[in-house]
């Protein structure tokens, strides 16, 4: 079992490019989150998802896309990648009955 | 309505003593608090959580304490070790509804040894 995977790691941006955060879980979660972490903000929510197919906006949705085609996979697009989206960024999953939630190893993103 | 404040944003306690961390909430229809427990570059684990029903919940020596009237909730660490050094995070959310959670912006604890 391993969990909830990220990747990458790390990414280095510039100004405008766009990119593709990816998360997967192999627990069979239904319910799936995106969530940044700034520093003296905490965690804050992006998107998140109840099933495939299924998804809603966060507290932070703006200049972020998302899209739940399989139980197992929910990507984080960027569009037009901006300095105030350098953060640190978790994928988090879980059962619809459980309100544990699992956490991915995070992606930190630098936008130059 | 929406917001969760904790504090205090950083706190060192000698080994052994007590770690204290206190959250606020607004939502009255919050009825799920949990706490997670964040080491450096890792993601949040689920470390214990409470439900409104209950004025107090523990697991080893970890205790959540929850007023309800107060609408406030603490994080008790008895006999804190170097282990224990790291973020804590509370939240709160809804069990029915909207799957949201609002989540407390962190206080870093430290246990010198």
């Amino acid at each position: 079992n391993a969990g909830v995977t990220q990747t990458p790691k790390f990414q280095v941006l510039k100004t405008g490019q766009s990119m593709t955060l990816q998360c997967a879980q192999d627990m069979n979660h239904e319910y799936m989150s995106w969530y940044r972490q700034d520093p003296g903000m905490g965690l804050r929510l992006i998107h998140y998802s109840v099933g495939a197919g299924i998804t809603d906006q966060g507290e932070v949705p703006n200049g972020y896309n998302v899209s739940r085609s399989t139980t197992e996979d929910f990507p984080l697009r960027l569009l037009s990648a901006a300095p105030s989206q350098t953060s640190v960024y978790f994928c988090a999953s879980s059962y619809p009955d459980s309100h544990e939630q699992f956490f991915g190893p995070g992606t930190r993103l630098t936008v130059l | 309505q929406q917001q969760v404040k904790q504090s205090p944003q950083s706190l060192i306690v000698q080994k052994g003593g007590i770690s204290i961390i206190n959250c606020a909430y607004e939502n009255t229809a919050f009825d799920y608090f949990p706490w997670y427990q964040q080491f450096p570059g890792k993601g949040p684990a689920l470390l214990i959580a409470i439900r409104p029903d209950v004025s107090e919940k523990k697991e080893g020596r970890f205790t959540i304490s929850f007023n309800k009237s107060a609408k406030q909730f603490s994080l008790h660490i008895m006999d804190s070790q170097p282990g224990d050094s790291a973020t804590y995070f509370c939240a709160a959310g809804r069990t029915s509804g909207t799957y949201k959670y609002i989540f407390g912006t962190g206080t870093r604890l430290k246990v010198l040894a």
